[in-house]
C-alpha cells in the first residue's frame, strides 16, 4: 500500500543548530503539505505545495524556516536556527490533487534541547 | 477568520456508553474529514464525508455531514477502551483549498 514516507522518525538538535526534515509523497500526488503539532493540538499547517509551486505559506516563520520541492515531487522543510519554541511534531501529507483526500506520513518528532 | 471547532475537548467515558463529538466549521465546503491520533503518532484517515447528507460507519464509530447547519458528527455506540485517541475534525478552507484541523477530542474510554 502506497504510503507517505518521512524521515528522520526522532531528531533531537541543540538550539540555534540546523536541521531538515524529508518528505517523500505517494507517487502521482500533486499536493504537498508540511505541518506543525505542538504537543495537546491540532495541526496548523506551514506550507503547501501544488506541484513545485508554493500556494500557501502563511503561517511558515519565513526568518528561520524553509521549505522546497524542486521537482515536484519529493520535498524538504529545513529550521535554521532551531529555538526550544520549536520541539513538535512535524507531519507532511500528500493528496491527489487540492481538495481530495490527504494521507499523512509517520511524522518527524523534533526535539531542541 | 474561517474556523472548524470542535467540542467537547475532552471525552472522558464509561465502557458501554454512547456519546457524540461535534464538529462546527464556518465555511462553505461540502466536505469533511475524520482523523484519528494514538499518542504520539501520526494521523490516521477515518471518515471521508463528500455531500449534504452523508453518513459513513465503522464499527462503534458513525460519522454524518450537514452542510447547510456546516455540522459534522462523530457518534461513539457503546464504547470500548480500544476507542481511546484523540479526534480530529478537518475542512477545506478557501481557494488554495487548506486543510484546516478542529482543536481535537481527547477521547479516555474508562473500564
Amino acid at each position: 500500500e502506497a504510503e507517505v514516507a518521512q524521515s528522520p522518525r526522532y531528531k533531537i538538535t541543540e538550539k540555534s543548530q540546523a536541521v531538515a526534515f524529508w518528505c517523500d509523497p505517494i507517487s502521482g500526488h500533486a499536493t504537498l503539505y508540511w505541518y506543525r503539532q505542538i504537543l495537546g493540538q491540532g495541526p496548523e499547517l506551514l506550507v503547501q505545495f501544488q506541484d513545485e509551486s508554493v500556494v500557501d505559506d502563511s503561517q511558515l516563520p519565513k526568518d528561520r524556516f524553509s521549505a522546497e520541492r524542486l521537482k515536484g515531487v519529493d520535498s524538504t522543510l529545513k529550521i535554521q536556527p532551531a529555538e526550544l519554541g520549536d520541539s513538535a511534531m512535524y507531519l507532511c501529507a500528500s493528496s491527489f490533487g487540492r481538495g481530495t483526500e490527504a494521507f499523512f506520513g509517520q511524522g518527524t518528532r523534533l526535539t531542541v534541547v | 477568520e474561517l474556523k472548524v471547532e470542535q467540542n467537547p475537548l475532552f471525552l472522558s467515558m464509561q465502557e458501554g456508553k454512547n456519546y457524540t463529538i461535534y464538529c462546527n466549521y464556518s465555511t462553505t465546503s461540502d466536505r469533511l474529514y475524520w482523523y484519528r491520533q494514538d499518542p504520539g503518532k501520526s494521523l490516521e484517515s477515518l471518515f471521508v464525508l463528500l455531500s449534504n447528507g452523508a453518513v459513513k460507519q465503522e464499527g462503534r464509530l458513525m460519522a454524518s455531514l450537514d452542510t447547510k447547519a456546516r455540522l459534522s458528527t462523530l457518534h461513539i455506540t457503546a464504547a470500548v477502551h480500544d476507542l481511546s485517541a484523540t479526534y480530529f475534525c478537518a475542512n477545506w478552507v478557501g481557494s488554495n483549498y487548506k486543510l484546516t484541523f478542529g482543536k481535537g477530542t481527547l477521547l479516555t474510554v474508562n473500564p
